[in-house]
């Protein structure tokens, strides 16, 4: 089956740290990848949606100068948390779509600690 | 915009006793439905998905869904219940294409032995 590898899956660090978390879709293009924030015990928010080549849509309430995406080719997509503070602790998941009718296939996590 | 609710936050099942989990949709035209399982720490896992056709969906590690309209429902079953089934199962709701995808609250199995 399809294959979305993230990386890393944990990462601790300083306030004010930029941290970049990587997806990659391994065994097909993903045309649209989607990067959603998750809460402890709660369901994944979608957080921004990134076709390769062109900007982000992000969702309401995100802050697009906070969480940078790039999406320079079918097989890779980041995303770059700039000055993280606390607050920005979270499990962050991506996910990669080849578009159609195909479904989305999600990458394992990164656990971000902030400090 | 489409939204999903999963009614039940917590369900505790005996191992070998049948399971259903509960999945109710919002959303004007045809939806595609999914479900995926999350376990402790890790990424979603896709069990099954409904696009069209069948009503009755069968998916991966004896999970079935069954998507009826008329109840704007897509409740995923089991007939018998392993202890490795304890985790975290997420409804999702797609429009369109599919690229844009709603998540449940989510329902957490735990399995007694």
């Amino acid at each position: 089956g399809a294959v979305v590898s993230q990386h890393p899956s944990w990462v601790i660090c300083k306030s004010g740290t930029s941290v970049k978390i990587e997806c990659r879709s391994l065994d097909f293009q993903a045309t649209t990848m989607f990067w959603y924030r998750q809460f402890p015990k709660q369901s994944l928010m979608l957080m921004a949606t990134s076709n390769e080549g062109s900007k982000a849509t992000y969702e309401q309430g995100v802050e697009k100068d906070k969480f940078l995406i790039n999406h320079a080719s079918l097989t890779l997509s980041t995303l770059t948390v700039t000055s993280a503070h606390p607050e920005d602790s979270s499990f962050y998941i991506c996910s990669a779509g080849a578009g159609g009718l195909k479904p989305q296939h999600f990458g394992d996590g990164t656990r971000l600690s902030i400090l | 915009a489409q939204s999903v609710t999963q009614p039940d936050i917590h369900i505790t099942v005996s191992e070998g006793a049948s399971l259903e989990l509960r999945c109710n949709y919002s959303y004007g035209a045809t939806p595609y439905l999914f479900w995926y399982v999350q376990s402790p720490g890790q990424g979603l896992q896709l069990l099954l998905k409904y696009f069209s056709g069948d009503t009755l969906v069968q998916g991966i590690k004896g999970f079935e869904a069954e998507f009826k309209r008329s109840q704007s429902s897509f409740n995923l079953r089991k007939p018998s219940v392993h202890w490795s089934d304890a985790a975290e199962y997420f409804c999702a709701v797609g429009a369109n294409n599919n690229n844009d995808m709603r998540f449940g609250a989510g329902t957490r199995l735990t399995v007694k032995p």
